[in-house]
């Protein structure tokens, strides 16, 4: 049973709209969220996180929203740029962080 | 080294051998983890190290995966009788202390093991 669901396999967005990655997880107790980035043959890279005290965190063009009464978060790019394509993992946990699957963002120019 | 290192990168090998996978972490940090990513799989958590010890081993798929870390640096994740359902790339990752509200988990580019 997936504790953590990225239920979007991929997204496609134009260069400069915004990119939504959005997240689900089934478990009241994690109390940290974070967003990776991968890029292929690399390792995960960290991007943005947010506790659970808090229902946004905005860093440069990346803001991350919690609804922890929906038990849903979400990625927000704004502007898009091709240099965004990657898989984007989210991950939630205490102390050993439980991923998602994945989403695909392509970015076209 | 700056950053996680993990060796080797690409590894193919016959069912039923055994593997060893290494780790080295950046230094200072005391946290360890192993991930590993199936083909169209998200990271799933095998095991974590705080310093030599490890509080949660839930994550190893059965009794053929171990891992051991010595000196609170280098850790090794082993596993024995290969099967093709073993085919993946193993991530490892540290942070400076375990439990993540003090920070994020820097990641390694991962050893692809590929069982034949």
């Amino acid at each position: 049973d997936q504790q953590v669901k990225q239920n979007s396999p991929s997204l496609s967005v134009q260069e400069g709209r915004i990119s939504i990655l959005n997240c689900d997880y089934t478990n009241s107790m994690f109390d940290y969220f974070l967003w990776y980035k991968k890029y292929p043959a690399e390792g995960p890279t960290f991007l943005i996180s947010i506790s659970s005290i808090k229902d946004k965190n905005e860093d440069g063009r990346f803001t991350v929203f919690l609804n922890k009464s929906a038990k849903h978060l979400s990625l927000h790019i704004v502007p898009s740029q091709p240099g965004d394509s990657a898989v984007y993992f989210c991950a939630a946990g205490g102390t050993a962080l439980i991923f998602g699957k994945g989403t695909t963002l392509s970015v076209s120019s | 080294g700056a950053g996680v290192s993990q060796s080797p990168s690409n590894k193919v090998t016959e069912k039923g051998k055994d593997v060893e996978l290494r780790c080295d972490p950046i230094s200072g940090h005391t946290a360890l983890y192993w991930y590993r990513q199936s083909l169209g799989q998200g990271l799933e958590f095998l095991i974590y190290f705080q310093g030599n010890s490890a509080p949660d081993k839930s994550g190893l798929p059965s009794d053929r995966f171990s891992a051991e870390r010595t000196g609170g640096s280098v850790s090794t994740l082993t596993i024995q009788r290969t099967q093709q359902e073993d085919s993946a790339v193993y991530l490892c990752a540290s942070s400076l202390v375990a439990g993540l509200n003090t920070g994020e988990l820097f990641f390694g580019e991962g050893s692809r093991l590929t069982v034949l």
